[in-house]
């Protein structure tokens, strides 16, 4: 399988700063980076699909100006929180899918937020 | 609306018996599925998938068994292990624009295997 790994692993920051969070695809070329958050004993809610090269495509009531998603390369993906607040709180978990693996999303191991 | 979801929150199950996690489905235009495994604190971890043109697929320890007439989709897993506690989630792959389409995942069993 692919691996996909995300860093940092947790974060803790103050309110009104930003976060970054990068998405990394190891072996293989990912044509299509997706991002989730995951509230505690809850599935996953896909926040925003992100094809390299081109804009992020975000779901129905994610702000795109606060979760900005940048697509630069077939291997990384990152993720801003900007003027993150406690309420952005969360665990954020990347995918990657695409090149070989064409339907198959394979997942990186979460970042843990946590905004005070 | 369009769903994929889970018929059971919890599953509680004995070390060495079979484990059976189902999931229904409503888009019957679905043709691809997923099986990820979620360990506490981590991503989920990819399982097993299924082509809508079978109805049937192995792997090591585990089955996922599609029945396209129901919409509904089960994972087996023989000789339950401590180390299969986790929470289980089906997804089911919508295609987009591109090849890789969105995932739509259910709410997520919890399996709970006894020593």
């Amino acid at each position: 399988g692919a691996v996909v790994s995300q860093h940092p692993s947790r974060v803790i920051c103050k309110s009104g700063t930003s976060v970054k969070i990068e998405c990394r695809s190891l072996d293989f070329q990912a044509t299509t980076m997706f991002w989730y958050r995951q509230f505690p004993k809850q599935s996953l809610m896909l926040m925003a699909t992100s094809n390299e090269g081109s804009k992020a495509t975000y779901e129905q009531g994610v702000e795109k100006d606060k979760f900005l998603i940048n697509h630069a390369s077939l291997t990384l993906s990152t993720l801003t929180v900007t003027s993150a607040h406690p309420e952005d709180s969360s665990f954020y978990i990347c995918s990657a899918g695409g090149g070989a693996f064409q339907e198959t999303q394979y997942f990186g191991p979460g970042t843990r937020l946590l905004v005070l | 609306g369009e769903s994929v979801g889970l018929h059971l929150p919890t599953l509680s199950v004995q070390e060495g018996d079979n484990s059976i996690i189902n999931c229904a489905y409503s888009n019957s235009a679905s043709d691809y599925f997923i099986w990820y495994k979620q360990e506490s604190g981590k991503g989920p971890q990819f399982i097993i998938d299924i082509r809508s043109n079978m109805d049937k697929r192995q792997g090591q320890r585990v089955t996922v068994l599609l029945n396209k007439t129901v919409k509904h989709l089960s994972l087996q897993i023989a000789a339950t292990q401590p180390g299969d506690s986790a929470v289980y989630f089906c997804a089911e792959n919508r295609r987009g624009s591109g090849n890789t389409g969105k995932l739509i995942f259910g709410q997520g069993t919890t399996l709970q295997v006894k020593p």
